[in-house]
């Protein structure tokens, strides 16, 4: 079993169209959860990043963490086409992080 | 606040040769860690480095190695390249609070 199950999409929304991305983890260890976006031939920048379960918004975006049923969630409001990315979920601990394959997004005007 | 620097950024080798990434880190960051990203496998965790110490390391061969200096910045060697190893090789550098800052990358390819 993979630590980090993403499924890598593609997807595609219209503009202002609310995105929903998820992923399941293995490893009960996991301290804290992140969410990283990557744009094409760029590196990861992190987008969330939480400790807790339940919601944390940031703007237009909220991460939802369920650490009893190790499930994780993005969510995107009113998406704009520079919102067209990778998202990486990343969840992790003692110093290292694990990655999923990544969500590709595309928001189309 | 400059970010994390990678170089090369892009590079082409032949099967057998090795090559040496270099990675200088946010100033302030101690932890360095790589990671190879292919399409197949998505992000993979290769090592991570602290004050000049290995303080993890990922399910890769010993062909894949690396090293810390005193001043933060890190290496990554990869010898006897095969075809597989064709990936993009992030560096990043982190407060050691978890949170992980990435650089660009470099881009082997490997003929």
């Amino acid at each position: 079993q993979k630590e980090v199950e993403q499924d890598p999409g593609p997807l595609s929304v219209p503009e202002g169209a609310i995105v929903s991305l998820n992923c399941t983890y293995s490893n009960s260890a996991f301290q804290y959860f992140m969410w990283y976006r990557q744009y094409s031939r760029k590196g990861p920048e992190l987008l969330m990043y939480t400790y807790s379960s339940g919601n944390k918004e940031d703007g237009r975006f909220t991460a939802q963490v369920d650490k009893s049923s190790k499930y994780i969630s993005l969510f995107i409001r009113d998406s704009q086409p520079s919102d067209s990315a990778t998202y990486l979920c990343a969840p992790g601990g003692n110093n290292r992080l694990a990655f999923g394959k990544g969500n590709q997004v595309v928001v189309i005007p | 606040k400059a970010g994390v620097t990678q170089t090369p950024r892009y590079l082409i080798k032949t099967r057998g040769q090795q090559v040496t990434l270099s990675c200088s880190p946010i100033s302030g960051h101690r932890s360095v860690s790589w990671y190879q990203q292919t399409p197949g496998q998505g992000l993979q965790f290769l090592f991570e480095y602290f004050s000049e110490t290995q303080r993890n390391k990922g399910n890769f061969p010993g062909r894949f190695s690396g090293r810390q200096f005193s001043n933060s910045r890190s290496e990554m060697n990869v010898s006897t390249l095969e075809l597989g190893d064709s990936a993009l090789y992030l560096c990043a550098s982190s407060k050691d609070t978890g949170e992980l800052f990435f650089g660009e990358g470099s881009r082997l390819t490997v003929l």
